[in-house]
């Protein structure tokens, strides 16, 4: 199947810094890549809907300047956590969906443990 | 964000018996998927279901697409250790983005 990586896999910050989390689709295309987080526990809760070239569409309830979303290219897509807070320690994990396929599954990568301290 | 609503929540099971769980929605979905995911990794995708009436097996997993589009379940028969992970259905829906909309899970331990 193909495959989805996301870096880091796990980071520690300090509250009010920002982090950036990678994903990227490793031996596809994506147009359409999805952030979700996760809190323990619990199911994947779609974040937003992230499309090259274009902006984000995110979810009710997520705040768009909180959570950044870039899509700069067709295998890489960046959420960058802005001013983080320990509330926002959480797993986020994305998924890609291969370009010009219907009917096709979404692959998803590793996770990103953040942990903000 | 709609959830889709999965049971059993979580089920203890000795090694070699079989293992069933569903999931239901008050949508329609075009297509039914069911990840298996372990601690700290990001889901793992079992089976994809296409087509309402579909059952589909991978292995010692079999999944139905249930008729009204609106649910499905996934049997595993025969349980090993190496089974013991948390299970998710996802319905995904038709139009532009086709978003995947996860259910709640099935936590399963097996027993050896």
């Amino acid at each position: 199947g193909a495959v989805v990586s996301q870096h880091p896999s796990r980071v520690i910050c300090k509250s009010g810094t920002s982090v950036k989390i990678e994903c990227r689709s490793l031996d596809f295309q994506a147009t359409t890549m999805f952030w979700y987080r996760q809190f323990p526990k619990q199911s994947l809760m779609l974040m937003a809907t992230s499309n090259e070239g274009s902006k984000a569409t995110y979810e009710q309830g997520v705040e768009k300047d909180k959570f950044l979303i870039n899509h700069a290219s067709l295998t890489l897509s960046t959420l960058t956590v802005t001013s983080a807070h320990p509330e926002d320690s959480s797993f986020y994990i994305c998924s890609a969906r291969v370009l010009g396929q219907l009917n096709t599954e979404a692959f998803f990568g590793q996770g990103t443990r953040l942990t903000v301290v | 964000g709609q959830q889709l609503n999965q049971s059993p929540q979580s089920m203890f099971i000795q090694e070699g018996e079989d293992v069933s769980m569903n999931c239901t929605s008050s949508s329609i979905f075009n297509t039914w998927l069911w990840y298996k995911q372990e601690p700290g990794e990001g889901p793992v995708l079992l089976i994809a279901l296409y087509k309402a009436g579909e059952l589909t097996s991978n292995g010692r997993l079999t999944a139905q697409f249930g008729i009204t589009r609106k649910d499905s379940f996934l049997n595993i028969s025969a349980s090993i250790p190496s089974d013991v992970g948390i299970y998710f259905c996802a319905g995904q829906g038709s139009g532009g983005y086709q978003k995947v909309t996860f259910g709640t899970g099935t936590k399963l331990q097996v027993i050896p």
